[in-house]
C-alpha cells in the first residue's frame, strides 16, 4: 500500500488478557519499528527489525510483550496478560534501510490500546 | 546516549504572529535530527531533517530549523503562525552514521494558536 496500515485502529481489552496488534509496512521497506505513546509522553522505542538481522529488543519494557516479522513484510506485537499500564498508543514506523541519512522513516496511525 | 530535550511542553501563539519551539539535544556522534508533526488523531508527518549539510534546513509548512552546534541546539520557527498549525511538535535525534539506530523522540511541544 501507500503508507503503513496499522490495525485495529482502537482495541479495548480487560486487565490480564492477551492482544495482537498488527503493522503493514510499506512494500520494500526493509526497516520496522515499534514505539509506544503514552499520554504526555513522548514515543518510547519498543522494538526494531531490519531485514533478515536479528531484531533489536532492547526497548521491550518487560517479557510480556514481544514482536514477530514475517517474510520481512508484516509485523505483529504481542503483549500477553496486559496491564492497565500498557494502555496507549502503539505506533509502527517503516523505512527502506538506509537509515537515519534519508529521515525516510514513514508512521502509520497507530493502534489506541485502552486496558480496564 | 543520545536525547532530545523540548524545552517547553506547550507554546500557545496568536495567528500570525512568529513561532518558536525550543529543542536541546545531547549526542557522542554526529547526530542526525529531525522535527516531526502530530495532528490530532493522525500519524506522525516529517516536517524537516538535518543530517550534516546546511545548517538551516528548511521544511514544509514555512517550518524551519537551524543546527548550532554550539549551542546544542536545533530550534523549529515559522515567521507566521497559521491556525492548521496546531498540533503536536517532536524534536528527534538519531546518530547519522550508524544505519536503522531507532529514533529517539522529545516528549513533545503542544502548539496552540489562537485566532
Amino acid at each position: 500500500g501507500a503508507g503503513v496500515s496499522q490495525s485495529p485502529s482502537n482495541k479495548v481489552t480487560e486487565k490480564g488478557k492477551d492482544v495482537e496488534l498488527r503493522c503493514d509496512p510499506i512494500s520494500g521497506h526493509t526497516a520496522l519499528y515499534w514505539y509506544r505513546q503514552s499520554l504526555g509522553q513522548g514515543l518510547e522505542f519498543l522494538i526494531y527489525f531490519q531485514g533478515n538481522s536479528a531484531p533489536d529488543k532492547s526497548g521491550l519494557p518487560s517479557d510480556r510483550f514481544s514482536a514477530e516479522r514475517t517474510g520481512g513484510s508484516v509485523s505483529t506485537l504481542t503483549i500477553q496478560r496486559t496491564q492497565q499500564e500498557d494502555s496507549a498508543v502503539y505506533l509502527c514506523a517503516s523505512s527502506p534501510g538506509q537509515g537515519s541519512q534519508s529521515g525516510g522513516y514513514t508512521f502509520g496511525s497507530g493502534t489506541r490500546l485502552t486496558v480496564v | 546516549a543520545q536525547s532530545v530535550t523540548q524545552l517547553d511542553s506547550h507554546v500557545s501563539v496568536s495567528e500570525g504572529t512568529p513561532v518558536l519551539l525550543r529543542c536541546n539535544y545531547s549526542s557522542s556522534y554526529s547526530p542526525s535530527l529531525f522535527w516531526y508533526v502530530q495532528h490530532p488523531n493522525k500519524g506522525l508527518q516529517l516536517l524537516l531533517k538535518y543530517t550534516s549539510a546546511a545548517t538551516l534546513v528548511k521544511g514544509i509548512n514555512g517550518f524551519e530549523a537551524e543546527f548550532k552546534k554550539s549551542e546544542t541546539s536545533f530550534h523549529l520557527t515559522k515567521p507566521s503562525a497559521h491556525m492548521s498549525d496546531a498540533a503536536e511538535y517532536f524534536c528527534v535525534v538519531s546518530d547519522l552514521y550508524s544505519g536503522n539506530t531507532p529514533l529517539v523522540f522529545g516528549k513533545g511541544t503542544r502548539l496552540s494558536v489562537i485566532a
